[in-house]
């Protein structure tokens, strides 16, 4: 079955910092999607991608959809102690209903 | 006004007993999905459900049933509970279920716990 790579699995930064965060994928998918979710509430939707080479941005938080169609990068810049949370990455090919996830970034920001 | 809504938010119960987790969308979706998250966070879907038609069915004991009374719910029965049953069970929904501007959205998720 289709295996999503996502790195790294955790990061800890100081708060201004940017970080970058990936996932990688050993077929090819249709649709990237990166959610947040934040402890005791479920995935939240931050960004969707449909095209290969797109480039979206919601605020601080830039995600691109890889040329090769299997794999997708997720950047939040001047980080703040709010962006605290488990970011995953998930990913649909053809026209599965099914969504694969990543096992997700822990990110840890300090004030 | 709450998208996709879960109950119990909180499930602590013995090996061996029966127990149901409930889901409500009020988004006007047609597909509704279960997933469990372990210990890991890792999620996996479990079920999938468009108009009341079960369309995903993974790997899952059949201890788990999934149950569509309408297409605004979607619950989940779990008979002869394990220990390794413990998990986030996370609903989710979405419009249909394939295409783009088709993205999932979850519930707050059910913490179960097997003692």
């Amino acid at each position: 079955g289709q295996q999503l790579n996502q790195s790294p699995q955790s990061m800890f930064i100081q708060e201004g910092e940017d970080v970058s965060m990936n996932c990688t994928s050993s077929s090819i998918f249709n649709t990237w999607l990166w959610y947040k979710q934040d402890p005791g509430e479920g995935p939240v939707l931050l960004i969707a991608l449909y095209k290969a080479g797109e480039l979206t941005s919601n605020g601080r938080l830039t995600a691109q959809f890889g040329i090769t169609r299997k794999d997708s990068f997720l950047n939040i810049s001047a980080s703040i102690p709010s962006d605290v949370g488990i970011y995953f990455c998930a990913g649909r090919g053809g026209s599965n209903y099914k969504l694969t996830f990543g096992k997700g970034t822990l990110l840890t920001v300090n004030p | 006004d709450t998208a996709v809504s879960q109950t119990p938010k909180y499930l602590v119960t013995q090996m061996g007993n029966d127990k149901s987790i409930k889901c409500e969308q009020n988004l006007g979706h047609d597909t509704m999905y279960w997933y469990k998250q372990d210990s890991k966070k890792f999620l996996k879907i479990m079920f999938s459900y468009n108009n009341k038609e079960l369309i995903i069915n993974e790997t899952v004991p059949n201890r788990f049933s999934p149950k569509s009374p309408d297409k605004a719910h979607l619950n989940l029965h779990i008979n002869s509970l394990e220990l390794g049953d413990s998990a986030v069970y996370f609903c989710a929904s979405s419009p249909s279920g394939t295409g783009d501007y088709n993205e999932q959205f979850f519930g707050p998720g059910t913490r179960l716990t097997v003692l």
